[in-house]
């Protein structure tokens, strides 16, 4: 099994739906994150939390939220779906114990807005 | 200017040959530095870490070069398998915490 699971793998929805996308993670590490991929873009950080009820706010955090009720789990929400969040979202992990922490990445979710 | 740049590519290699890649950053106050081996439409992974000294890892060499702010990546040998986008990361440190800049990613794709 992955140690970073993402869910769902694939989702197409419609303009002003609110979607939640999920990630959950088996490594035991404090640090998670959600990025989204674009092409020519490379990857983007949304948020990121640091610990149980941490959160903070990267490069492009307007339009999302983040929850983090737990270690293992890290949800990342769009409240009203618009079709420029159409990308590859990733989640991943760090253990945080140095700068030098490499990242560990769930398997992606390919979102659709229509 | 971006702060992590590279060449997209694509990289059209034969199998066997040597590859070199290079990727240049803007911020000085850059600390650490890694290459991250992404497949098509799969998650990034960590090929590894670059060192001040060079680091190198079976065919995989490394080296960063802080006077002119360009790290580098050369595969010899190039395998079929290896056909991949390579993704230059480079952390800032900055306040309490670090913050990781992605490249975009160079393309190499080796041919039989």
């Amino acid at each position: 099994d992955a140690d970073v699971t993402q869910t769902p793998r694939n989702r197409i929805t419609k303009t002003g739906k609110r979607i939640m996308l999920e990630c959950s993670q088996t490594k035991g590490h404090d640090r998670m994150y959600w990025y989204r991929q674009d092409p020519g873009l490379g990857l983007r950080l949304i948020y990121y939390s640091f610990d149980v009820k941490d959160i903070n706010k990267g490069e492009i955090s307007d339009g999302y939220s983040v929850s983090r009720q737990a270690q293992a789990k890290f949800s990342l929400s769009l409240e009203s779906a618009i079709p420029n969040q159409t990308a590859l979202y990733f989640c991943a992990t760090s253990s945080g114990v140095s700068g030098d922490s490499p990242l560990h990445f769930g398997n992606g979710t390919r979102l659709t807005v229509t | 200017r971006k702060e992590v740049e590279q060449d997209p590519g694509p990289f059209n290699v034969p199998e066997g040959a040597t590859v070199a890649f290079n990727c240049t950053y803007s911020n000085s106050a850059s600390q650490s530095f890694f290459w991250y081996r992404q497949d098509c439409r799969k998650e990034p992974k960590l090929l590894m870490s670059v060192y001040s000294s060079g680091n190198e890892d079976g065919r995989f060499t490394a080296q960063l070069n802080r006077a002119s702010q360009y790290i580098s990546l050369l595969i010899r040998d190039s395998k079929l398998s290896d056909s991949a986008t390579y993704l230059c990361v480079v952390n800032i440190r900055g306040g309490a915490t670090n913050k990781l800049i992605f490249g975009t990613g160079t393309l190499l794709a080796v041919q039989p």
